[in-house]
């Protein structure tokens, strides 16, 4: 089945400690994207990647790493995470990236709470 | 990227058709315009795209004016079950472009 999977699915963690969310897709696809959800923000853009070792931030990269050493994964690293990043965090990916003109499947999404 | 401005909320009921109008005044020649729609605790789904003039699928039909400066998303007939926020995206599809804008969406309440 295609999809794209997140791992872990609900996250509680405390200020500073070092996590990872994983990502991974079995479509073969090329870009992947990782965005973050809160209450009437709507959906924000975090980093991209147009392809592997290719990364780029989006709209709100402050506190977040990436890195993109297969096709496959695209993990999203947060140093030390904050109280304000706690969030929903969803992991997208999609055929060469045309802008908006592919679609873009998301994984489940990553319930993350710091204490 | 184009700026697109959505309702921030909008009520129906069963049965009814809802149509979902975006603005998108600084729409580029090669721009596409995209929904999606997002249920709660879920990721976005994509459900339509078009250029022009108006493109069906079994989900939606999606309106675009000769100018290009906004799109209606037009669902038929909705349920209960359409109650999500819908997206509208506007962006170059002709060159490589990374960055996507989601923007808050618009809330649809789909009343019995």
């Amino acid at each position: 089945e295609a999809q794209v999977t997140q791992n872990p699915r609900y996250l509680i963690t405390v200020t500073g400690k070092k996590l990872t969310v994983t990502c991974s897709q079995n479509m073969n696809h090329e870009y992947m994207s990782w965005y973050r959800q809160d209450p009437g923000l709507g959906l924000r853009q975090i980093y991209y990647s147009m392809n592997v070792e290719v990364t780029d931030k989006g709209d709100v990269p402050e506190g977040y790493k990436v890195s993109r050493k297969e096709k496959r994964n695209f993990p999203l690293i947060l140093e030390s995470p904050s109280p304000n990043q706690t969030s929903l965090y969803f992991c997208a990916s999609s055929l060469p990236a045309k802008g908006v003109a592919n679609e873009q499947f998301f994984g489940p999404g990553t319930r993350l709470t710091v204490l | 990227l184009a700026k697109t401005t959505q309702p921030i909320s909008m009520d129906s009921y069963e049965g009814q058709e809802v149509n979902i109008t975006c603005s998108h005044n600084n729409i580029a020649t090669n721009d596409y315009i995209t929904w999606y729609q997002q249920f709660p605790s879920q990721g976005p789904r994509f459900i339509i795209q078009g250029y022009k003039t108006k493109v069906t699928n079994e989900v939606a039909s999606l309106f675009i004016p000769a100018d290009r400066k906004s799109s209606t998303l037009s669902l038929p007939r909705v349920s209960l079950s359409d109650t999500a926020v819908y997206y509208c995206l506007v962006g170059d599809g002709s060159s490589n472009t990374g960055k996507l804008i989601f923007g808050q969406g618009t809330t649809l309440q789909v009343k019995p």
